[in-house]
């Protein structure tokens, strides 16, 4: 079946705007994870989603960072007023038990 | 809080060379323990896990045994292959809903 699939897959940016990074997790798939691989922080968990509420949203860097989940199903991480430390690749998760998650290809952020 | 410590390397092996990536950790309670790959161009795949201590994970040729004594979960293989080359990351699953604690990662060659 269909994986995670997470797009755009690459993203250039001005520093200032505004993005929105979407993804789609595998079909029935109750939990959700963002995290955030950079060179300077490794990989970093961002937040969890158990249906449509986040109840774990301590990895999120700053309040220029939100998500959302509808459905149940589609996630987005937006991020306002971006800056060149947002630059990072951002994965998406998703699982139906919690050890085991199966991750998105990833989106690659670059903010100039 | 919880933290995985991983032996950061680059690691160049000749092909057929024993394969040893140290991991430690430190956590409250009994967390779940995970290698996760990511070969040249995809995404993370969940190489092996393990739940309780003693546990020892293993999948194509890889294993992992879950120490508490020593909060170790190293890697291993006997022999590795050319189509080994990736990045394998240790983590930690600390929380009943499977948020992720990572290492650094590891970057592995191997050469023909």
């Amino acid at each position: 079946g269909a994986g995670v699939s997470q797009s755009p897959s690459n993203k250039v940016t001005e520093k200032g705007k505004d993005v929105e990074l979407r993804c789609d997790p595998i079909s029935g798939h109750t939990a959700l994870y963002w995290y955030r691989q950079s060179l300077g922080q490794g990989l970093e968990f961002l937040i969890y989603f158990q249906g449509n509420s986040a109840p774990d949203k301590s990895g999120l860097p700053s309040d220029r960072f939100s998500a959302e989940r509808t459905g149940g199903s589609v996630s987005t991480l937006t991020i306002q007023r971006t800056q060149q430390e947002d630059s990072a690749v951002y994965l998406c998760a998703s699982s139906f038990r919690p050890d085991e998650q199966y991750f998105g290809p990833g989106t690659r952020l670059t903010v100039t | 809080g919880d933290s995985v410590t991983q032996m950061e390397g680059p690691v160049t092996l000749s092909e057929e060379a024993f394969l040893t990536i140290n991991c430690t950790y430190t956590a409250t309670g009994y967390p779940s323990l995970f290698w996760y790959v990511q070969y040249p161009g995809e995404g993370l795949q969940l190489l092996l896990k393990a739940t309780k201590a003693d546990d020892k994970g293993s999948n194509k040729g890889f294993e992992a045994t879950y120490r508490k004594e020593t909060t170790s979960f190293h890697l291993e293989k006997g022999s590795v292959q050319v189509s080994d080359s990736a990045v394998y990351f240790c983590a930690l699953g600390g929380t009943s809903y499977g948020k992720l604690t990572f290492g650094q990662g590891t970057i592995l060659t191997v050469h023909p």
